[in-house]
């Protein structure tokens, strides 16, 4: 099983601040990674798939980098909405499809 | 729009059998998509239980493997989600979701919870 592991948080940062979350995965999943984005009481939604490819109606500030093991996502302007929990996921050696542990996103 | 809607009893106790279903509107199971069931705990995260495809192949956890079953019907366009023996360990918000295959799930429930308890 491959062992997902996202820097530790929570990240405290101020609107319009630029944000940088780390992914890293135990061996190398190419670019099948995905970012999602989790708000209290809400499913985790889709951000990024193909480590940089952009769902279906994400604002371009959210951008996403990396392959094989070392992975990015990255928040441009972070804005009032963003603040959140973060997800990867890999979804190249499965089963099982195997997600980190997540890095929280919080106002300073 | 793809809406997906999980149901099924809040409260199952130890030992006995877990069921959930999906509904899905907006978009037919039976249309390509991969579907499939997750859940999270604070203390394991995100966990993918498994995923199907409606032409029938079936991929599930290894370590859940043993106690789950999914199965679909595709006349209701609904499928579900069956694990048996539950303990307290499966406490957690189950979630169905879907995507183009057993990997980025671009399509999610709102989420149920379930307590497993005597």
């Amino acid at each position: 099983e491959i062992v997902m592991t996202q820097s530790p948080g929570p990240l405290s940062v101020s609107p319009g601040e630029r944000v940088t979350l780390s992914c890293k995965a135990s061996q190398s999943v190419s670019g099948n990674l995905a970012w999602y984005q989790q708000k209290p009481g809400q499913a985790p939604r889709l951000l990024i798939y193909g480590a940089s490819i952009r769902a279906t109606g994400i604002p371009t500030r959210f951008s996403g980098s990396g392959s094989g093991t070392e992975f990015a996502l990255t928040i441009s302007s972070l804005q009032s909405e963003d603040f959140a929990i973060y997800y990867c996921q890999q979804y190249n050696k499965w089963p099982p499809v195997t997600f980190g542990g997540g890095t929280k996103v919080e106002i300073k | 729009q793809v809406q997906l809607q999980e149901s099924g009893p809040g409260l199952v106790k130890p030992s006995e059998t877990l069921s959930l279903n999906c509904t899905v509107s907006g978009y037919s199971i039976s249309s390509g998509y991969y579907w499939g069931w997750l859940r999270q705990t604070p203390e394991m995260g995100l966990e993918w239980i498994g995923s199907f495809h409606h032409s029938g192949r079936m991929y599930y956890h290894p370590s859940l493997k043993s106690r789950v079953t999914m199965a679909f019907d595709t006349s209701k366009n609904q499928f579900s989600l069956i694990l048996t023996s539950v303990s307290a360990a499966d406490t957690a918000v189950y979630y169905c979701a879907g995507g183009d295959y057993v990997g980025p799930f671009d399509q999610w429930g709102q989420g149920t919870r379930v307590t497993v308890s005597s």
